[in-house]
């Protein structure tokens, strides 16, 4: 059964920085692209980016709205995927959740929210 | 970016309607369109991949069709655990989502 498992949300300050982990099983972890999404509070989600998988390098794809400011990384050793979250802004605060591929699988999210 | 429109916003039925939600892209997107369930305080659930694949554990009630720029969600019997949110998603390209639509119980 395949299980992601988001963790490292929370409170922080505009302008500070936050990492988040998805700590996945039940799936050859190397062999999935995985993603990053987000969803403020009644709306819509939004795809971040994408790490791919081993066959395709482990390259990166992200949303022009974050690039810059986020990077997505992942530990191929413990199945780890990460999120990496620097100068955060008001406009950050929502629901994150890691997937699976084409978003077939999705953690059940972890909260940030961002204000002073 | 491609933009996805749903429609309508908000969906009233009554239990064992024919329910229809529609999602159409600002550009061709070559059947690369998900469709996912959100219920209040769940992470979003796939239900349909690649316009008209149905996932696997998903009730065969739910159907999807298009091509091109537009595409249908079809509830063929619309059942109480039905309510929540349904949002489109294409990956044709940069991947982006519709607004949603809310279906509601009639």
């Amino acid at each position: 059964e395949v299980k992601l498992l988001e963790s490292g949300g929370g409170l922080v300050q505009p302008g500070g920085s936050l990492r988040l982990s998805c700590a996945a099983s039940g799936f050859t972890f190397t062999d999935f692209y995985m993603s990053w999404i987000r969803q403020p509070p009644g709306k819509a989600p939004e795809w971040l980016g994408v790490i791919r998988n081993k066959a395709n390098g482990y390259t990166t794809e992200y949303n022009p709205s974050v690039k810059g400011r986020f990077t997505i990384s992942r530990d191929n050793t413990q199945n780890i995927l990460y999120l990496q979250m620097n100068t955060l802004r008001a406009e950050d605060t929502a629901i994150y959740y890691c997937a699976t591929g084409s978003l077939d699988y999705w953690g059940q999210g972890v909260m940030v929210t961002v204000s002073s | 970016d491609i933009q996805m429109t749903q429609s309508p916003s908000v969906l009233s039925a009554s239990v064992g309607d024919r329910v229809t939600l529609n999602c159409k892209a600002s550009q061709n997107i070559n059947k690369y369109l998900n469709w996912y369930q959100q219920k209040l305080g769940e992470a979003p659930k796939l239900l349909i991949y690649n316009t008209n694949n149905l996932q696997t554990g998903i009730p065969s009630r739910f159907s999807g069709s298009g091509s091109g720029t537009d595409y249908t969600l079809t509830i063929s019997s619309l059942q109480p655990e039905d309510v929540a949110t349904y949002f489109c998603f294409q990956h044709n390209s940069w991947p982006t989502f519709g607004a949603g639509t809310k279906l509601e119980l009639k």
